[in-house]
């Protein structure tokens, strides 16, 4: 198994500024992911953070909204940037899963309010 | 591409009710199946999965087989709590090893009333 810890677990921001959420993992994954959970939503896949190279975006999400970092095989950082109140949602880092059969883990999230 | 069909919710249900959620999913070969829960204000945790067709998943009195005929994952409990208020969300992973990531369905509020 693995533990997630993310944070900020919350937080209210002003239009136009940027926020960066973190993601420890107390072991080292392969695979790390970036979900936005809207309001009453399911989960929506952000990228893939890739180790030592860039992020694997999905289809409409890019780069200078969304940049991440993966320094190593146990922390990420997602930055939502330039934030509009469209972008007030949870945002939850996973980890795993290891392989096809295997689970993936996910941390507690970050709430986001735009305002 | 891969995708996950959950009934609509919310479903509201008296304690000790029996509880059915279906999950439906569209897939490439033979996906893993799981379901999360999440708690208010918590994040996504695993409740049970199967791996193979037949396979029957099973965690705190809930549980779900893998049916490949029908392509279906339904979860179901014989008695349900109000500890067991919460979102339900089917997630399957796929064979294609270039993409680890989940595919969650729409998810399912459940609501149990004393």
């Amino acid at each position: 198994s693995a533990v997630i810890s993310q944070k900020p677990s919350r937080d209210i921001c002003q239009r136009g500024t940027s926020l960066t959420i973190q993601c420890q993992v107390d072991s080292q994954v392969t695979m790390m992911f970036w979900y936005r959970q809207q309001p009453g939503q399911s989960l929506t896949l952000i990228a893939t953070a890739n180790q030592g190279s860039e992020a694997t975006y999905e289809s409409g999400f890019v780069i200078d909204k969304f940049p991440i970092s993966r320094p190593n095989l146990t922390f990420s950082t997602l930055t939502v940037s330039n934030m509009s109140p469209e972008d007030s949602s949870i945002y939850l880092c996973s980890a795993g899963p290891r392989t096809e059969n295997t689970e993936a883990f996910f941390g507690q999230g970050t709430r986001l309010t735009v305002v | 591409g891969d995708s996950v069909t959950q009934m609509e919710g919310p479903v509201t249900l008296s304690e000790e009710a029996f509880l059915t959620i279906n999950c439906t999913y569209t897939a490439t070969g033979y996906p893993s199946l799981f379901w999360y829960v999440q708690y208010p204000g918590e994040g996504l945790q695993l409740l049970l999965k199967a791996t193979k067709a037949d396979d029957k998943g099973s965690n705190k009195g809930f549980e779900a087989t893998y049916r490949k005929e029908t392509t279906s994952f339904h979860l179901e409990k014989g008695s349900v709590q109000v500890s067991d208020s919460a979102v339900y969300f089917c997630a399957l992973s796929g064979r294609d090893t270039g993409r680890r990531a989940l595919t969650f369905g729409s998810g399912t509020r459940l609501q149990v009333q004393p």
